[in-house]
């Protein structure tokens, strides 16, 4: 069964900074091309970013208005993608999903961690 | 860019369909044929239902099916169940290397 944990969610103050981790199990991590899409509250899905697998060399993308305050990571030795984010924002607030993607589709997801950015 | 536009709700009695519309640009939707959708029950991770516009994964009903004219994907969901109650979201690659989301439509079985 695939499974899909995201932790390092929590209450950060504005300007602050967060890192948010994801562990994969029960498929091969290190094939998969890993993204992160949040939800802020009552809203819609959003896609953050997404980190390609080592073949393509471990590039990453992010959504233009987020691109300079986060960056991916990954460790493949510990089936894991990192999500930091610097310079947090009220309107960073939301649930974070990591997910596998593959041709442009997210073919897993997990169950989120809340990122709650206030004073 | 911005969000994908969907109808904020649909309904429909058990049984019945339901047709969901997403409609964006010739920089998304109309240029790529990487259009996803997404079920999500509130809490849970969302679930992929329909992918590459028509696709279905496997273990997805024959229930669900999407297919695209233009600038606007659409996606049905035939003979409608309690359990299809839920939020759908479109997905679509975009120019400059850009993936976005629709605004979401949630869905109400009567």
């Amino acid at each position: 069964e695939v499974r899909l944990v995201e932790s390092g969610g929590g209450l950060v103050q504005p300007g602050g900074s967060l890192s948010l981790s994801c562990v994969g199990s029960g498929f091969t991590f290190s094939n998969y091309y890993m993204g992160w899409v949040r939800q802020a509250p009552g809203k819609g899905l959003e896609w953050v970013g997404r980190i390609t697998h080592k073949a393509d060399t471990y590039g990453t993308l992010f959504a233009a208005s987020l691109r300079g305050r986060f960056t991916i990571s990954r460790d493949d030795s510990k089936s894991s993608v990192y999500l930091q984010m610097n310079g947090l924002k009220s309107e960073d607030t939301g649930v974070y999903y990591c997910a596998a993607e593959s041709w442009y589709r997210f073919i897993d997801w997990g169950q989120g961690t809340l990122v709650s950015v206030s004073s | 860019q911005s969000a994908l536009t969907q109808p904020p709700s649909a309904s429909g009695s058990p049984g019945q369909s339901v047709t969901i519309s997403c409609t964006g640009s010739s920089s998304d939707v109309g240029r790529y044929k990487y259009v996803s959708w997404y079920q999500h029950h509130p809490g849970k991770a969302p679930k992929l239902i329909i992918y590459d516009v028509t696709e279905r994964p496997s273990g997805v009903p024959d229930r669900f099916s999407g297919s695209k004219s233009g600038n606007t994907a659409s996606l049905t969901v035939s003979g409608l169940q309690v359990d299809d109650e839920a939020d759908y979201y479109c997905y679509s690659f975009a120019d400059s290397n850009q993936y976005i989301f629709g605004t979401g439509t949630k869905v109400t079985v009567l």
